[in-house]
């Protein structure tokens, strides 16, 4: 299984909603991965979990919180978010954050298409 | 400054035709690792090609080949035989050994012609 999927592909909420994002993946990947990506722009970092524990956050409003509850599994809880926090929202995993060769393939999932009225 | 600069935001090329696409990168770390990857219209990120800086040949992968130039810092993409399916947002983007992401170009839009 090569596969990482997201649910739901779409999503639309207002502004006081409390929704969740989720991810999974079964590749034994021990590093996953929260991009958020604007329309015709790059993939932005958001978060990313080494062995189950939160390694970096690129100063991500709080209203965007992660979770990793075990090793295949990834969620993006989203509360009192803005408009502008309307994107594509990607995960992805890897085998491993900090190894000695460059190559670290990241693979990703489709996406959750968010929309905040 | 900018780690991954793709200069293309648009590129054009009839079915059949071979492409390249161009990425230059910027960085004072000996070990790292370039990757293309194609985003089509329904938002996936696939992994086409990886490229290591210590590798000597050019990676190949089917259609797609990485015309690496270590020293002008350039690793541009090539699809031979387009085709229609090929239409989509090309990035390029590097990891630096034990750093924490990939870093991505701003993508070049592919476009192919029947």
């Amino acid at each position: 299984d090569t596969e990482v999927t997201q649910t739901p592909k779409h999503l639309v909420m207002g502004m006081t909603n409390k929704k969740s994002l989720k991810c999974e993946q079964h590749m034994g990947h021990r590093a996953m991965y929260w991009y958020k990506q604007k329309a015709k722009k790059p993939p932005e970092l958001m978060f990313v979990y080494s062995y189950e524990k939160l390694s970096i956050n690129e100063s991500v409003p709080s209203r965007f919180s992660p979770e990793c509850p075990n090793s295949s599994l990834l969620n993006l809880h989203l509360h009192a978010l803005q408009p502008e926090d309307s994107a594509l929202y990607l995960c992805a995993s890897s085998q491993e954050r900090f190894i000695q060769s460059s190559y670290n393939e990241q693979f990703f999932g489709p996406g959750t298409r968010l929309t905040v009225l | 400054a900018q780690k991954i600069t793709q200069t293309q935001p648009g590129m054009f090329v009839q079915e059949k035709e071979a492409v390249t696409l161009d990425c230059t990168y910027d960085t004072s770390d000996p070990s790292y690792g370039l990757f293309w990857y194609k985003q089509p219209s329904s938002g996936e990120m696939i992994f086409l090609i990886y490229q290591g800086s210590y590798d000597q040949q050019n990676a190949t992968e089917g259609r797609y080949s990485l015309n690496f130039q270590k020293a002008r810092k350039s690793a541009n993409l090539v699809i031979s035989a387009s085709q229609l399916g090929d239409s989509a947002m090309y990035f390029c983007a590097m990891r630096e050994t034990g750093a924490n992401n990939l870093f991505f170009g701003t993508g070049t839009r592919l476009t192919v012609i029947p």
